[in-house]
């Protein structure tokens, strides 16, 4: 069954800092992988996602991921973050022969002035 | 453009009374789904559908129910609430889950409280 883990449920880091989130999934195969943000008291916005083109995907607002088969890793990174990235991120997997996805249990990040 | 719309935006319930959530979506998407939001728990899969006439069971579906007569809406139905059903609920909808380049477009959410 596929699956994804978001390996921290809450990050903190300094306003200018390098933001890693880190997320592993399972599959069988090549899955397709998002990765979600959700501002306080809002809907879910796409920020990126991977569909076995290029292995590293970039999204909106300075953030990217890499796609890793071998660590089986779809780490979502921003070179400096902003104190509007404080947020909760969700990564989520296509289960495409369940015609559903799969959301990781979110990772909160926080910004330290 | 109005993507995504849920109704209501807050609601509080007594424990066994019965209400329906409402999603509607103006895109025409075949794909449309309900999760659950809790702390900790990330967000759970309680029912989908690929297409009116045509709904199936997430990871949670025990207490709700859902139907969709047609593509524009799907409302999700608690028959008999219960305080575990306290959360913050989200409509989703997306073009196809046939395609692998498509993604989910989401509802504000509704945050309902039963008591």
């Amino acid at each position: 069954a596929q699956s994804v883990t978001q390996l921290d449920s809450h990050v903190s880091v300094s306003e200018g800092t390098p933001v890693l989130l880190r997320c592993n999934y399972s599959s069988s195969y090549s899955p397709s992988l998002f990765w979600y943000v959700q501002h306080p008291n809002k809907g879910l916005q796409l920020l990126l996602k991977y569909t076995s083109a290029a292995t590293l995907v970039k999204g909106i607002n300075g953030f990217e991921a890499e796609f890793k088969k071998s660590e089986t890793s779809f780490h979502l990174t921003k070179p400096s973050a902003h104190m509007s990235d404080a947020a909760e991120y969700f990564c989520g997997t296509l289960y495409s022969s369940a015609s559903k996805i799969i959301f990781g249990s979110g990772t909160r990040l926080s910004i330290r002035p | 453009n109005a993507g995504v719309t849920q109704t209501p935006k807050f609601q509080v319930l007594k424990t066994g009374q019965s209400m329906t959530l409402q999603c509607a979506q103006d895109m025409n998407h075949e794909y449309m789904s309900w999760y659950r939001q809790d702390p900790g728990m990330g967000l759970r899969l309680i029912h989908y559908s690929v297409g009116a006439g045509i709904t199936d069971q997430g990871e949670v579906p025990n207490g709700y129910n859902v139907s969709r007569s047609t593509t524009e809406d799907f409302p999700l139905r608690l028959l008999s609430a219960a305080p575990s059903q306290t959360s913050v609920y989200f409509c989703a909808s997306s073009p196809s889950w046939t395609a692998l380049n498509t993604e989910a477009f989401f509802g504000q959410g509704t945050r309902l409280t039963v008591v």
